[in-house]
């Protein structure tokens, strides 16, 4: 079964600052790996999607990288903002497409 | 642009009672997944479709039922309510393998 850790658990950032959040998967045959926000109590909004064949994906101030073969993602958020508090959750699929979901990364960017 | 669409966004249920909760996916999406997160959780699989037909089963109680229909619009019928039902049950929906999901803003169930 395929297991998903994000590292940290939570981080708190001044304003500004550049960061990055780490997921790790334990089966690195995955079609592709997505990156989500969750407000609390609210639904999940994909950020970004990245192939297996890809490397990167950049959207805006968040830019994600892939390493398959080492089982890892990495979601980099530059210049954060307030409104980027939130839990981060990268999630990947087995072969019938089902989500195994990290742990998630629960942001604080203080003004 | 469409997104995925969940009914209702609350529903409070007393315990032993029974709860429907709706999904409408994208247009054209031909695959609907359901994911239960409790509190402080991540979300777990529930159960998939693929064409109208089951497809991919996970940690769904047996008191637990979905469907997906002609219209591709999903049920999940939920009986014999217990306290720790009471979870965010998300609705996705994808257009095909490696297309990632798309997620509904999640129907709250609160069971009294």
């Amino acid at each position: 079964k395929q297991e998903v850790t994000q590292i940290p658990a939570a981080l708190s950032v001044p304003e500004g600052e550049n960061l990055v959040l780490n997921c790790s998967f334990t089966d690195s045959a995955i079609y592709n790996l997505q990156w989500f926000r969750q407000d609390p109590g609210k639904g999940l909004t994909s950020l970004l999607l990245i192939q297996s064949s890809q490397r990167e994906q950049t959207s805006g101030r968040l830019n994600a990288s892939l390493d398959k073969s080492s089982g890892r993602s990495t979601l980099y958020i530059a210049a954060s903002q307030p409104g980027d508090s939130a839990t981060y959750l990268c999630a990947v699929p087995n072969t019938g497409n089902q989500f195994y979901f990290g742990t998630g990364t629960s942001l604080t960017v203080i003004p | 642009a469409a997104g995925v669409i969940q009914s209702p966004r609350h529903l409070i249920k007393e315990k032993r009672e029974t709860a429907t909760l709706k999904c409408y996916p994208i247009p054209r999406h031909d695959t609907v997944y359901w994911y239960q997160q409790g509190p402080g959780q991540d979300p777990q699989f529930l159960i998939s479709f693929y064409e109208k037909m089951q497809s991919d089963k996970g940690s769904i109680p047996d008191r637990f039922s979905a469907q997906q229909f002609s219209d591709y619009h999903s049920e999940l019928n939920m009986s014999s309510l217990e306290l720790g039902d009471s979870a965010l049950y998300f609705c996705a929906s994808s257009m095909d393998r490696g297309y990632g999901y798309t997620f509904g803003s999640g129907t709250r169930l609160t069971v009294v």
